[in-house]
């Protein structure tokens, strides 16, 4: 395809329940970014990969979260163990590099509810 | 911390220039300033980036003061469709090229 692709595109977990979100960037993009939107707040940025590798994780809002990008492309964000408080839209993004200068591109998000 | 500064929300007549200012004034000599919009259940999308000079695009014009503490973004015939929040967001190299989103401005555009 030719943007970001995000699936599913809503999810309804059960507190407790591990959950996992997956996200196809454009192809070849180094750059892959997940980000949290709370309702009614701008995204906040949750962790970075530049391929394969996980280079800031550092919004990871605690060791429930869990992201990986294995080969370089399709990246996954679990959360195990949810709570009320993970419900929200989870957005990946990717781009072509890392430098300023480069714009990213925007999957329609995962809207997670946990009841 | 968000780095920048834009009023919470902002009406624009349809068929008029919607004019969104954003004051970044701790923006430092290799920082972007880049234009973001997000439209109701959508992801954000990108609008127009900046360095020093002024920029467009088919969707957009920026403007940079010299001294690079504010900017202006231009809609310049806004459509019912351009309502969104549009973010302003400076963009630091030593964060990885992630982006730092603040509130924002909710444009709303009347017919």
């Amino acid at each position: 395809g030719a943007g970001v692709s995000q699936s599913p595109r809503y999810k309804v977990a059960k507190r407790g329940q591990d959950v996992a979100l997956r996200c196809d960037p454009i192809s070849g993009h180094v750059s892959l970014f997940w980000y949290q939107q709370a309702l009614g707040q701008g995204p906040e940025f949750l962790t970075y990969f530049q391929n394969e590798a996980q280079l800031d994780k550092s919004g990871l809002p605690s060791d429930r979260f869990f992201a990986e990008r294995p080969e370089g492309s399709v990246s996954t964000l679990k959360i195990q163990r949810t709570q009320q408080e993970d419900s929200a839209v989870y957005l990946c993004a990717s781009s072509l590099y890392i430098t300023a200068g480069t714009e990213a591109f925007f999957g329609q998000g995962t809207r997670l509810t946990v009841v | 911390d968000a780095k920048t500064t834009q009023p919470p929300s902002m009406d624009c007549a349809e068929g008029r220039a919607a004019n969104l200012p954003c004051n970044h004034s701790t923006i430092s000599g290799n920082e972007y300033v880049y234009w973001y919009r997000q439209i109701h259940s959508q992801g954000p999308q990108y609008i127009i980036h900046g360095l020093k000079n002024n920029e467009t695009n088919e969707m957009a014009s920026l403007i940079i003061t010299e001294d690079r503490k504010s900017s202006t973004l231009i809609l310049p015939h806004a459509t019912l469709r351009d309502t969104a929040v549009y973010y302003c967001i400076v963009k630091d190299d030593n964060q990885g090229g992630k982006l730092i989103f603040g509130q924002g401005t909710e444009l709303s555009v009347k017919p």
